[in-house]
């Protein structure tokens, strides 16, 4: 089964609202990481948070780590439609250097 | 900084044929991954070189297999095309380990198995 999975598997808002996606793993990680894809294109990294971090920002972009509930959330402020893309977790597999990568949340964000 | 680069960017290709991949990495970096996409699966990990090693595997058949160049360069082979090998191959780069470190993704190669 997957570790990191992602929830809503699809998202739909209108510009200048906020949008909340969450991650939930299976096992203790060292880092969390989320990365966003445009239809069909390779993955852009957005964060990557620490296990010793709760918190972190990058410009309109927001991510908690909660390590006791094994879970993550990404809040995008003020979307906007160049958002719309998916956007994937990614955690290391149990102990090892493997990444794994959640199914996805497809956000569309309309004008 | 130039970044991740795949060739090629598409392929088609017939049942029982091989299909090899390549991704240069950003300079500088010396681990190089490989990932399948597909609907249904969703992002898979294949492999992992670091300093022309393999480093991690995931759980893909003997037919998928790689190496990793001096240069840092690597490909990915697949041999005996089946239809479920269709999918977007992506490859990334990152500095260290891909467990620890950001990865830069390349833009893919989207093969297509007739």
């Amino acid at each position: 089964s997957q570790q990191g999975e992602e929830d809503p598997q699809a998202l739909s808002i209108q510009e200048g609202k906020n949008a909340t996606m969450n991650c939930s793993y299976k096992t203790s990680i060292n880092n969390l990481q989320w990365y966003r894809q445009n239809s069909g294109r390779g993955l852009v990294h957005l964060i990557l948070i620490r296990s010793n971090e709760r918190e972190k920002h990058s410009g309109r972009l927001r991510v908690t780590l909660d390590t006791s509930k094994k879970s993550s959330s990404l809040l995008i402020t003020a979307s906007r439609a160049a958002d719309t893309a998916s956007y994937f977790c990614a955690v290391p597999w149990g102990g090892s250097e493997k990444l794994v990568f959640g199914k996805g949340t497809k956000l569309t964000v309309n004008p | 900084k130039a970044g991740v680069t795949q060739t090629p960017r598409y392929l088609i290709k017939t049942r029982g044929q091989q299909v090899t991949l390549s991704c240069s990495p950003i300079s500088g970096h010396r681990s190089v991954s490989w990932y399948q996409q597909t609907p249904g699966q969703g992002l898979q990990f294949l492999f992992e070189y670091f300093s022309e090693t393999q480093r991690n595997k995931g759980n893909f058949p003997g037919r998928f297999s790689g190496r990793q160049f001096s240069n840092s360069r690597s490909e990915m082979n697949v041999s005996t095309l089946e239809l479920g090998d269709s999918a977007l191959y992506l490859c990334a780069s990152s500095r260290g380990t891909v467990a620890r470190d950001e990865q830069f993704f390349g833009p893919g190669t989207r093969l297509t198995v007739l």
